[in-house]
């Protein structure tokens, strides 16, 4: 089953604009990962969020969580057309299916040159 | 440091055929295997998961099965094909609450 629900699906913006990119999920969470997956490729891990984390930075990343609001969002700063992917979030839940990562259906990011 | 192996890259099997899609990891031991199918333009499905040899969860019914004859080694197989298997098959490993490695994937068409 889906646990987090990426907004928008698709989004579309020009080089050196940020990209936003929103995740809302339902149960708790040991901690939320984003991942990157290029076109008919696997998918690359970004960053890991724990549920007693707010923000946290990677180069032009950062991730924000809301635990109270079971949400957390992606922003990528001064993108570049090589940004071009689907990105996706997923959590990794406590109780009976622990340690498995359940990942939403992801937001296609378009960066324009 | 880790790798992880899957093949084929691409499949293209007919209806009823049997199908095997074998995933490596190196590098580290006893780690939690997972298969995962996305269909076009969609997210990743959950399909198998192992926390060991031999213990294979699965997390929806369908036509598929795993196995996990050693430590390192995840198989995913149908005995029939269906063309509703069709996809993309993706093979990950990660230990509780850390990052989890992909393999490049397996795009199979069953025709």
């Amino acid at each position: 089953s889906q646990q987090g629900e990426e907004d928008p699906q698709a989004l579309s913006i020009q080089e050196g604009e940020n990209a936003t990119m929103n995740c809302s999920y339902k149960t708790s969470i040991n901690n939320l990962q984003w991942y990157r997956q290029n076109s008919g490729r696997g998918l690359v891990h970004l960053i890991l969020i724990r549920s007693n984390e707010r923000e946290k930075h990677s180069g032009r990343l950062r991730v924000t969580l809301d635990t109270s609001k079971k949400s957390s969002s992606l922003l990528i700063t001064a993108s570049r057309a090589a940004d071009t992917a689907s990105y996706f979030c997923a959590t990794d839940n406590y109780g009976g299916s622990q340690g498995n990562l359940i990942f939403g259906k992801g937001t296609k990011l378009s960066v324009k040159p | 440091s880790q790798t992880i192996h899957q093949w084929p890259a691409t499949l293209v099997q007919p209806v009823g055929s049997p199908l095997s899609l074998e995933c490596t990891v190196e590098g580290t031991s006893n780690p939690n295997l997972y298969w995962y199918r996305q269909a076009a333009g969609r997210g990743l499905q959950l399909l198998f998961y192992s926390v060991g040899i031999g213990q294979i969860s699965s997390e929806v019914p369908q036509n598929l099965s795993a196995s996990r004859p050693q430590d390192r080694q995840f198989i995913l197989s149908s005995k029939k094909l269906l063309l509703s298997d069709s996809g993309f098959y993706l093979c990950a490993w990660k230990d509780s609450y850390t990052e989890a490695f992909f393999g490049q994937g397996t795009r199979l068409t069953v025709v």
